[in-house]
């Protein structure tokens, strides 16, 4: 089956860059995107990596190597909202292109 | 330019009760889809549909779960004869095309006593 592999939780402090891995297994992979949310709100969508390499959308950079199997969101000049989860998810070819979400990390930000 | 709407925002309902959940993408979007969050853990895919046609249901449970999105109206999540464990969020997402990124709705609490 499908599964992917995100940390449970990151603290980090106010200023700070912190980056956000996501591991996921290979068969049927199309992209990978990134979802932020806060709690008891809505997944928010952050950005979707299809093709290797660095997408930049302000402070938030999400990074995806194919050959790895690997992606991460960075995020910089970190703000007490961003205190969130965040949520990778893949598309897969096999899976009528669904997303398939992570378990989430909780980003805890500290002053 | 409304985002994706769903209601009602929270739901509570006693066991062996309806549960009835609404979703109105967002406009020009005809694509929806359906998923459950438990505390703690991701989204869990359930179902994607298009207008009048369910595309794909390997995420709902095979009793008491059923889905629609009609030519009219909005897609509604059926939940019959709730148990404790249906409590949850059911958040809905839409997307224009098959492959393209889904916007979310601010999801239905969902509570069974």
């Amino acid at each position: 089956g499908q599964s992917l592999e995100q940390p449970s939780e990151v603290t980090a402090v106010e200023g700070a860059i912190v980056q956000i891995n996501c591991t996921y297994q290979t068969s049927g992979f199309y992209g990978l995107s990134w979802y932020q949310q806060h709690d008891g709100g809505a997944p928010t969508f952050l950005s979707y990596n299809a093709l290797d390499g660095l997408e930049e959308t302000g402070r938030f950079s999400s990074f995806l190597s194919r050959s790895d199997s690997y992606g991460y969101l960075l995020l910089q000049e970190l703000q007490m909202k961003d205190s969130a989860s965040y949520f990778c998810a893949v598309t897969w070819v096999d899976s009528n292109y669904q997303l398939i979400w992570g378990a989430g990390t909780k980003l805890i930000i500290k002053p | 330019n409304a985002g994706v709407m769903q209601n009602p925002r929270h739901l509570v309902r006693r066991r062996g009760q309806e549960a009835r959940l609404r979703c109105s993408p967002m406009k020009g979007h005809s694509h929806v889809y359906w998923y459950r969050q438990l505390p703690e853990e991701g989204l869990k895919f359930m179902v994607y549909l298009q207008k009048e046609n369910i595309i794909d249901e390997s995420g709902m449970p095979k009793e008491r779960f059923s889905a629609e999105f009609p030519k009219e109206g909005p897609s509604i999540l059926r939940i019959q004869q709730v148990v404790r464990g249906d409590s949850a969020a059911y958040f809905c997402a839409s997307s224009p095309g098959e492959q393209e990124t889904q916007y979310f709705g601010p999801g239905t609490r969902l509570l069974v006593l």
